[in-house]
């Protein structure tokens, strides 16, 4: 049972590119979440997902795209990459609103530069 | 004033101490509380859930006053181990969303 994956671990972009950031998980959860952490503060969420074809904008959407065609899958697309972008990405899921105790299960990371 | 607010630390206490840490959140409507903990370099994990009654896991007792709005975690006997950030958690009122703090740096020295 591999959990949450996201690829890749590491990315460094140039300005102006664009890439597709990889979240997949095998434990057939409903939620799906991406948050962005920038060094020294709490997470932010960018975007999150109740179910295969919802999405729904979190606190920081501005410059990122997500699409949940799939229950397992749920990526998140940069589009035209900006230095402000640069982060540590975190995927996480839960099998029911998180809110009702449930944890949020996290993937590993990916630690994006844009320079 | 932001949804979260933690004493950032860093904490650094020897081990078997007792520690403690408050967070403070601005939504009124918050329904349930989470203490989550996160390594250096790490993903966030569960520590545990925070109920009304306040609650007790081994050396962990999380308090909730909601008159107050705040969130308390206390950490009996610390090791060595125990060193990372704690993130107090709110979840909106729908329960969909988690507002993370920024955390809690805690150190415990030999």
């Amino acid at each position: 049972n591999a959990g949450v994956t996201q690829t890749p671990k590491f990315r460094i972009l140039k300005i102006g590119q664009s890439m597709t950031l990889q979240c997949t998980q095998d434990m057939n959860h409903n939620y799906m979440y991406w948050y962005r952490q920038d060094p020294g503060m709490g997470l932010k969420l960018i975007y999150y997902s109740v179910g295969a074809g919802i999405t729904d904008k979190g606190e920081v959407p501005n410059g990122y795209n997500v699409s949940r065609s799939t229950t397992e899958d749920f990526p998140l697309r940069l589009e035209l990459a900006a230095p402000s972008q640069t982060s540590v990405y975190f995927c996480a899921s839960s099998y029911s609103a998180p809110g009702t105790g449930l944890a949020l299960h996290f993937g590993n990371g990916t630690r994006l530069t844009v320079t | 004033r932001k949804e979260v607010e933690q004493d950032p630390g860093p904490f650094n206490v020897p081990e078997g101490a007792t520690v403690a840490f408050n967070c403070t959140y601005s939504n009124s409507a918050s329904q349930s509380f989470f203490w989550y903990r996160q390594d250096c370099r790490k993903e966030p994990k569960l520590l545990m859930s925070v109920y009304s009654s306040g609650n007790e896991d081994g050396r962990f007792t999380a308090q909730l006053n909601r008159a107050s709005q705040y969130i308390s975690l206390l950490i009996r006997d610390s090791k060595l181990s125990d060193s990372a950030t704690y993130l107090c958690v709110p979840a909106g009122s729908s329960g969909d969303k988690l507002t993370f703090g920024t955390g809690t740096r805690l150190a415990v020295r030999p």
